[in-house]
């Protein structure tokens, strides 16, 4: 079945330190593509997404390329803040109903 | 406008009770989905509800069932509570079943679980 890896955190950046938090999906097809951030004591929150191969999702800074080839949506922000920490989900949809999702990754950000 | 809410937040239960959960979705959304996420996990999908009826369901025992109403409001209820049942229950709406291209989902903050 369809499935999606995340890199295993947790994640301790500076900041503005640079983020990448990498994504691999098992499809068949071409699914969407999306990640998901749930701040301490929140739900879960759209951040970005894509639909396509190629397509580039960004949103508050943080950006991630679909790329079908490697079969990847890594997550990246140039300049990370005390605010983004959080846990990270990717996640990808395909035909109808249902999320699968990553494991999550944990980022703290130190001042 | 509010968005998608669920009670109650936090609850605990003993081993082999009933659990019922409540959610609304966000208003203009028709279709419910709810997830388990194990502590330390990814949310797991359970099932979906739309036209008050299941739609799709994930890899989750019957002990697992649900129900929409005419108001798209949704419970869901666990019989026979394992330990292993102790997790964050999400509800998420969208405005119908999603489609690949990823009709924006919104989830609510959850309620937590504990079996004890």
């Amino acid at each position: 079945g369809d499935s999606v890896t995340q890199m295993e955190g947790p994640v301790t950046l500076s900041e503005e330190a640079f983020l990448t938090i990498n994504c691999t999906y098992t499809a068949t097809g071409y699914p969407s593509l999306f990640w998901y951030v749930q701040y301490p004591g929140e739900g879960l929150q759209l951040l970005l997404k894509a639909t396509k191969a190629d397509d580039k999702g960004s949103n508050k800074g943080f950006e991630a390329t679909y790329r079908k080839e490697t079969t990847s949506f890594h997550l990246e922000k140039g300049s990370v803040q005390v605010s983004d920490s959080a846990v990270y989900f990717c996640a990808l949809i395909q035909g109808a109903q249902k999320l699968v999702f990553g494991q999550g990754t944990r980022l703290t950000i130190n001042p | 406008d509010a968005g998608v809410t669920q009670s109650p937040t936090h609850l605990i239960k003993t081993r082999g009770q009933q659990v019922t959960l409540r959610c609304s979705p966000k208003s203009g959304h028709d279709t419910v989905s709810w997830y388990q996420q194990a502590l330390g996990q990814g949310p797991q999908f359970i099932f979906q509800y739309y036209e008050e009826e299941e739609r799709q369901r994930g890899n989750f025992p019957d002990r697992f069932s649900g129900h929409q109403f005419p108001n798209y409001s949704s419970e869901l209820n666990v019989n026979a509570l394992l330990l292993g049942d102790s997790a964050l229950y999400l509800c998420a709406s969208s405005l119908g079943m999603v489609s690949r291209y990823g009709n924006t989902i919104y989830f609510g903050e959850g309620s937590w679980l504990t079996v004890v």
